[in-house]
């Protein structure tokens, strides 16, 4: 029984479209993040939020852009997508963002751009 | 940010035989280290960590041991099976910063 939510599980999707990947974290967690896996770069940090607040980015990118409409939810927002865009995308949680807090993976949002 | 450096990215091991996985940090900020099994199509799923006040973490067949003068660590994995055949990822975790991951060790057991 995942606690941590994430849709849609698959997606293809045709270059320079735009789509959003939805988070939903029931752990009663503070901090949430999103990791990036390819073959390229397994497990790429992308972002970190606590408590609804931007902590830490570190994806290049302007087209990904997090979104928290409430303390559980951190959905991920690509636009222009483009076909290097393809990668499995893993939502994170941990009970806040201090050290030594287990992080938590959802089950992933794998996206395929055409 | 972190930089993780695991090796290696590739091992195979015969069934009942130990395998070991080796981690390297930079950060001297890093004060927690877990690491994370992942199966084919599935999620990252932690097995075992180690904080910076311990030098050695046994769960069963597991063994984790951190060496904080080098910034290294590593993964012990006694009398493998099959199923421990995935994919092994180290992180680190300075303090209140994000998780920091290796490229990852692909093992597989050999019956």
């Amino acid at each position: 029984d995942p606690k941590i939510i994430q849709k849609p599980k698959y997606l293809v999707a045709v270059t320079g479209s735009e789509k959003i990947l939805i988070c939903e974290q029931y752990l009663g967690h503070n901090a949430m993040y999103w990791y990036r896996q390819s073959a390229k770069k397994p497990l790429e940090f992308m972002f970190s939020y606590s408590y609804q607040k931007l902590m830490d980015n570190q994806t290049a990118s302007s087209r990904f852009q997090p979104q928290s409409s409430k303390k559980n939810h951190l959905d991920l927002q690509i636009t222009a997508l483009k076909p290097d865009d393809s990668a499995t995308y893993f939502c994170a949680s941990s009970q806040d963002s201090r050290a030594g807090n287990t992080l938590y993976f959802g089950e992933g949002s794998r996206l395929i751009v055409v | 940010g972190e930089q993780v450096e695991q090796l290696p990215s590739i091992l195979r091991v015969q069934e009942g035989s130990s395998a070991s996985i080796n981690c390297s940090y930079e950060d001297s900020a890093s004060n927690y280290f877990p690491w994370y099994k992942q199966e084919p199509g599935e999620n990252p799923k932690l097995i075992i960590d180690i904080r910076s006040n311990m030098e050695r973490k046994q769960i069963q067949e597991l063994i984790v041991l951190l060496d904080k003068k080098a910034k290294r660590f590593s993964l012990h994995i006694t009398d493998t099976q099959p199923g421990d055949s995935a994919m092994y990822f180290c992180a680190a975790n300075p303090g209140y910063q994000n998780f920091y991951f290796g490229k990852g060790t692909s093992l597989t057991v050999i019956p």
